[in-house]
């Protein structure tokens, strides 16, 4: 069956922009994660949804970034007046319910000029 | 804030090799997960670890986990080239997972 898909694969903005990255989960799971990976620094966690519960905003780095989840499937996060130091992989999994398997989709590459 | 250190960050090694790759916290983890990843792509799950003092076997690969659920260890017997990659350790917590910087490592013929 289909994995997770994140659009786009990469992605090019000027410092100040807003930019947005999709994913979209397996079919069925409840739980999404967002982590970002940077050269050197290993994944680190951003934010994470269950359900309808109210998500897991712990580790989003700034009040630039915000995610949201619609309809239970795809998710949006979205990086507003991007700084050089978001440049990052931004990495979405999914999972049937919590503590389960992640299963990580490709990743979007951001990279802020 | 809960850390888990990889060591070593890099490892190269000539085919049919064994090595070790080691995971270590102060915190104690409900259980512990490895990953590969490789470049372009997202981790790919090898295993958990739930119970202390665990032994997980994996056709080459063995898992271990500390009696206290702290550590976990990764061996890999006569590498191939196709283990190339970056290899994750995650330990979990109420629902969420904490990455290690993750061991490199690099196969060659």
């Amino acid at each position: 069956g289909a994995g997770v898909s994140q659009s786009p694969s990469n992605k090019v903005t000027e410092k100040g922009k807003d930019v947005e990255l999709r994913c979209d989960p397996i079919s069925g799971h409840t739980a999404l994660y967002w982590y970002r990976q940077s050269l050197g620094q290993g994944l680190e966690f951003l934010i994470y949804f269950q359900g309808n519960s109210a998500p897991d905003k712990s580790g989003l780095p700034s009040d630039r970034f915000s995610a949201e989840r619609t309809g239970g499937s795809v998710s949006t996060l979205t990086i507003q007046r991007t700084q050089q130091e978001d440049s990052a992989v931004y990495l979405c999994a999914s999972s049937f319910y919590t503590l389960y398997e992640q299963y990580f989709g490709p990743g979007t590459r951001l990279t802020v000029t | 804030t809960q850390l888990l250190e990889q060591s070593p960050q890099f490892l190269s090694i000539q085919e049919g090799e064994n090595l070790t790759v080691y995971c270590n916290s102060s915190s104690v983890f409900s259980s512990l997960q490895w990953y590969r990843q490789e470049p372009g792509e997202g981790p790919v799950l090898l295993v958990t670890v739930v119970t202390g003092g665990e032994v997980k076997k994996l056709k080459r690969l063995t898992f271990q986990f500390g009696d206290a659920r702290k550590d976990s260890s990764l061996h890999i017997t006569a590498a191939q080239p196709g283990d190339t990659g970056l290899y994750l350790c995650a330990g979990a917590n109420l629902g969420t997972l904490t990455f290690g910087k993750g061991t490199m490592l690099l196969v060659s013929p």
